[in-house]
């Protein structure tokens, strides 16, 4: 079992819906969650941080259950510019470095 | 704003040739990371240095090393390149405060290296 499972998608919505994606981890010693987002030949850009059950940026939300592991992104009235890939990040406190990626889930928004 | 530089964009090296992929950061960031980013396999971490001169292995060190003689620069190195060794290549940084916001990492625009 992979330690950061995401779903691949393609998620292929028309322009101003509602869009979920999850992300499930592994390791119940995962400290902090991170969405990246990662436009096709680019950098992964940070999204949004997860530090406690959830938070929330403009037309993004992000959602954490630690119970059941996994977070979650909301993104609604999608745009044409929210098409990339979205990862799932997550770090563990193992008292050293750890930080492990999700594959991403692919989003497509179209007109 | 983070701003984090890579030396090339675009590399096409031979098999056996030796490669440097230069890494620059402008925040004072003290964790510095190399990873490669495949199809179908994510983001998986070469090598990471939490300070100059110290460098600890990720989970895929086999055919590279690095070098961090200076906080900002972090460098990767294929002492031999070879074709399983074509891939995008991403350096990030990020703090070592402590803070929750420490862990957040800032990413390179990446290398493409292809090895004929």
């Amino acid at each position: 079992r992979k330690e950061v499972e995401q779903d691949p998608g393609p998620f292929n919505v028309p322009e101003g819906a509602t869009v979920a994606f999850n992300c499930t981890y592994s390791n119940s010693a995962s400290q902090s969650f991170f969405w990246y987002r990662q436009d096709c030949r680019k950098e992964p850009k940070l999204l949004m941080s997860v530090y406690s059950s959830g938070n929330e940026d403009g037309r993004f939300t992000a959602q954490l259950n630690r119970a059941s592991q996994y977070i979650s992104l909301l993104i609604r009235d999608s745009k044409l510019s929210d098409s990339a890939t979205y990862l799932c990040v997550v770090n563990l406190n193992t008292g050293g470095f750890k930080t492990i990626f999700g594959a991403g889930t692919r989003l497509f928004v179209k007109a | 704003d983070v701003k984090v530089t890579q030396s090339s964009r675009y590399l096409v090296k031979r098999t056996g040739e030796k490669v440097f992929l230069e890494c620059v950061q402008d925040m004072d960031h003290e964790n510095m990371f190399w990873y490669r980013q495949d199809p179908g396999l994510g983001l998986r971490l070469i090598y990471f240095s939490y300070d100059v001169k110290m460098k600890e292995k990720g989970d895929i060190p086999e055919g590279y090393s690095v070098s961090r003689e200076k906080k900002e620069r972090f460098s990767l190195i294929l002492e031999s390149a070879s074709t399983n060794q074509t891939s995008m290549y991403l350096c990030a940084s990020s703090a070592s405060d402590g803070t929750p916001s420490s862990y957040e990492q800032y990413f390179g625009p990446g290398t493409r290296l292809t090895v004929t």
